[in-house]
């Protein structure tokens, strides 16, 4: 079965560091893999995916992904953080079942960035 | 870009009444929208895939009879939480996928609405 794993609940940065936010994978076949934010009280918004192609992929307000299939790992990263990234981070991967595309969210991880 | 609205963003209702959440996309024609129901700090969970013009498809552990979904163009889907009870406040998302996301199944959502049954 398709499976999405976000080993930490929570990440602590500080502002202009550095940040990555790990998410493991276990799908048979080719994954198809995204990242979206949620701010306080709203839906969410997609940062980017991975479908094929160059393994690193770079999505919205900076941040960008590493697809690493030996390690079944798709982390999200940003060179530099912000106190505005703060926020929950899903990662997700593409399950298909009964002729649909879903998606298979991971339990999250709030990222704190502080000034 | 594909945008998806949710309306109530807010409701509160008393127990035993029923109330109904809309999804709609505004910009694109969706024939699949998905419900989601998120727990405080925890993830979302898949309640059912909504199809225009067919029953929805419901998760395992999702009462059909409890959580009605209406699907009637291909641009709204209505969810109704029926007879409503504390247990069932939670935040409810929905989300859509744009025709050319139909295989890589990229989602676009709402707002999402929160519901508190008191």
């Amino acid at each position: 079965a398709q499976s999405v794993a976000q080993p930490e609940d929570q990440v602590n940065v500080a502002e202009g560091n550095p940040l990555t936010v790990k998410c493991t994978y276990s799908v048979s076949g080719n994954p198809y893999l995204f990242w979206y934010v949620q701010y306080p009280n709203r839906g969410l918004q997609f940062l980017l995916k991975y479908i094929t192609g160059d393994n690193l992929v770079k999505g919205s307000y900076g941040f960008e992904a590493e697809f690493n299939k030996s390690q079944t790992s798709f982390h999200l990263k940003k060179p530099s953080a912000l106190v505005s990234d703060s926020a929950l981070y899903f990662c997700a991967v593409r399950h298909s079942s009964g002729g649909y595309n879903k998606l298979i969210f991971g339990a999250g991880t709030r990222l704190a960035v502080h000034p | 870009g594909a945008v998806v609205s949710q309306h109530p963003s807010w409701v509160i209702c008393k127990s035993g009444t029923s109330v109904k959440i809309e999804c709609r996309s505004l910009d694109f024609q969706a024939t699949t929208m998905f419900w989601y129901r998120q727990f405080p700090k925890q993830s979302l969970m898949l309640m059912a895939t909504s199809n225009e013009g067919s029953k929805a498809t419901y998760e395992q552990g999702v009462e059909k009879d409890k959580f009605l979904i209406n699907h009637a163009s291909l641009t709204l889907s209505t969810l109704t939480v029926t007879s409503a009870h504390p247990e069932d406040s939670s935040f409810y998302i929905c989300s859509a996928r744009e025709i050319t996301g139909l295989n890589t199944g990229e989602l676009f959502f709402g707002e999402g609405s929160r519901l508190t049954v008191l």
